[in-house]
């Protein structure tokens, strides 16, 4: 069974910094992109970033460019997401997702439960 | 705002039909393939369709998609009250590289 259990959630202030985890299991984790969308209050979803099954490559919303850096463990099947310089616009429930394999560019079959991240002085 | 197109809201009666456009251009929608999510907010969206058309393994054959050109819909069948959600399209932008979702659609059961 696929599962993605996201943490490192929180309260933030603006400015500030967290590290989203994603740990993943039940599929072979070196086979598959993996992203991470997010849904800000009374808002839609909104696609965040994703890294290529290689981990290779990878790509921004044009919001977090320069803030957000997305990144792989292979040896602990664990997807990361380093936020810096935080904003109030951040403020979101951020999903891990599993993508399709190789670059990314497909559909997102598996999710996560997600993580609540609060920006907030 | 999304670069992909979606009405607000649809409705309508159990065991009827709905169908939901999403519209884009041909760096999205008209050179890659779409996929349909549903989602309640605060649980995991779920993929009902991927490649414009297949259906993931347990999804019921209510759920279909299409596309054409630059456009692609999610049509639902004997609708139930268990559907009412949100419904999200969403493909690859290659330009600039993004994947992108559509501002999604809330289906109402009337």
């Amino acid at each position: 069974e696929v599962q993605l259990v996201e943490s490192g959630g929180g309260l933030v202030q603006p400015g500030g910094s967290l590290r989203l985890s994603c740990a993943a299991s039940g599929f072979t984790f070196s086979s598959y992109a993996m992203g991470w969308v997010r849904q800000a209050p009374g808002m839609g979803l909104e696609w965040v970033s994703v890294i290529s099954s290689s981990g290779r490559n990878s790509y921004y919303t044009d919001s977090v460019k320069g803030r957000f850096t997305i990144s792989r463990d292979e040896s602990k099947n664990t997807v990361y997401l380093q936020m810096n310089s935080l904003r109030a616009e951040d403020t979101a429930v951020f999903y891990c997702a599993r993508g399709s394999r190789g670059l990314g560019s497909g559909h997102y079959e598996y999710w996560g439960q997600g993580t609540l991240v609060t920006v907030s002085s | 705002q999304s670069v992909l197109t979606q009405p607000p809201s649809v409705s309508a009666a159990p065991g009827q039909k709905v169908t939901i456009s999403c519209s884009g251009s041909s760096s999205n929608i008209g050179n890659n393939h779409v996929s349909w999510y549903q989602h309640l907010p605060g649980t995991a969206p779920k993929l009902l369709i991927y490649e414009s058309n297949k259906r993931p393994s347990g999804i019921p054959d209510r759920f279909s998609g299409s596309k054409s050109g630059t456009s692609a819909t999610l049509g639902i069948t004997g609708l139930q009250t268990g559907d009412e959600a949100d419904y999200y399209c969403g493909t690859w932008d290659s330009s600039p590289n993004t994947y992108v979702f559509g501002p999604g659609t809330k289906v109402t059961v009337l």
